[in-house]
């Protein structure tokens, strides 16, 4: 266990609707990473957030957004969901955002469907 | 998009032998890492080797690195049924600023056969 939960375990929706995930950190953590993983792939960076401010971003479009909160836990929202989105979604906390403070925990997943 | 480059794509061995997975990667970095992921759910860090350093050791994994090649390799020795699994390098770019974040091979996915 890596202290790292997250939910919804799963989540189905349909194109066009909007969706929210939710990430708590392991105690102490204060950075937050967001994947996105299809099928068969390795995971893709979406966005980081340190101490409550996006530290940086991938390749995602902007109905990507997320939050940090005081607590350091997070969220992750899509809106405008396309079939594409279906895919298992990773957070990831570490103690800092370089060298081996950035070794990633990651919690289970969310695995969306969108129909 | 994916920075590096798995190989094998898959690999089925018995139990009891060593399995050995390779990782390419494009661009220079700070460090590269090894993840394991069961069955589609959260991945596990297994070992962080920085560009520096040329081999490291963990219990049953030993990892090496080649910074002139851009690759790194993972060797599982004593290989158990409980190693299935899929195995992924991670790469963190070497740059100053911004989110130092894991760039990911598409993974080798291992099964043990007892």
């Amino acid at each position: 266990e890596t202290g790292v939960t997250q939910s919804p375990t799963h989540l189905i929706k349909t194109r066009g609707q909007q969706v929210t995930l939710r990430c708590s950190s392991q105690s102490g953590h204060n950075t937050v990473s967001w994947y996105q993983q299809a099928l068969g792939q390795g995971p893709q960076f979406i966005f980081q957030y340190y101490r409550e401010e996006e530290n940086g971003r991938g390749n995602f479009p902007p109905r990507f957004s997320g939050l940090q909160f005081p607590n350091y836990s997070s969220e992750l929202n899509v809106n405008a969901l396309e079939l594409d989105d279906s895919a298992l979604y990773l957070c990831a906390s570490s103690l800092g955002r370089s060298g081996v403070k950035n070794i990633q925990y990651f919690g289970a997943g969310t695995r969306l469907s969108v129909l | 998009s994916q920075q590096g480059e798995e190989d094998p794509q898959a690999l089925s061995i018995q139990e009891g032998e060593n399995a050995t997975m390779n990782c390419s990667y494009k661009t220079s970095i700070n460090n590269l890492q090894w993840y394991r992921q069961n069955s589609g759910r959260g991945l596990v860090h297994l070992i962080l080797i920085r560009s520096n350093e040329r081999e490291k050791h963990s219990g049953r994994l030993r990892v090496t690195l080649d910074t002139s090649k851009k690759s790194s390799s993972l060797l599982i020795t004593a290989s158990r049924a409980a190693d299935t699994a899929s195995y992924f390098c991670a790469t963190v770019p070497d740059i100053i600023q911004g989110a130092q974040k894991l760039v990911f091979g598409q993974g080798t996915r291992l099964t043990i056969n007892p």
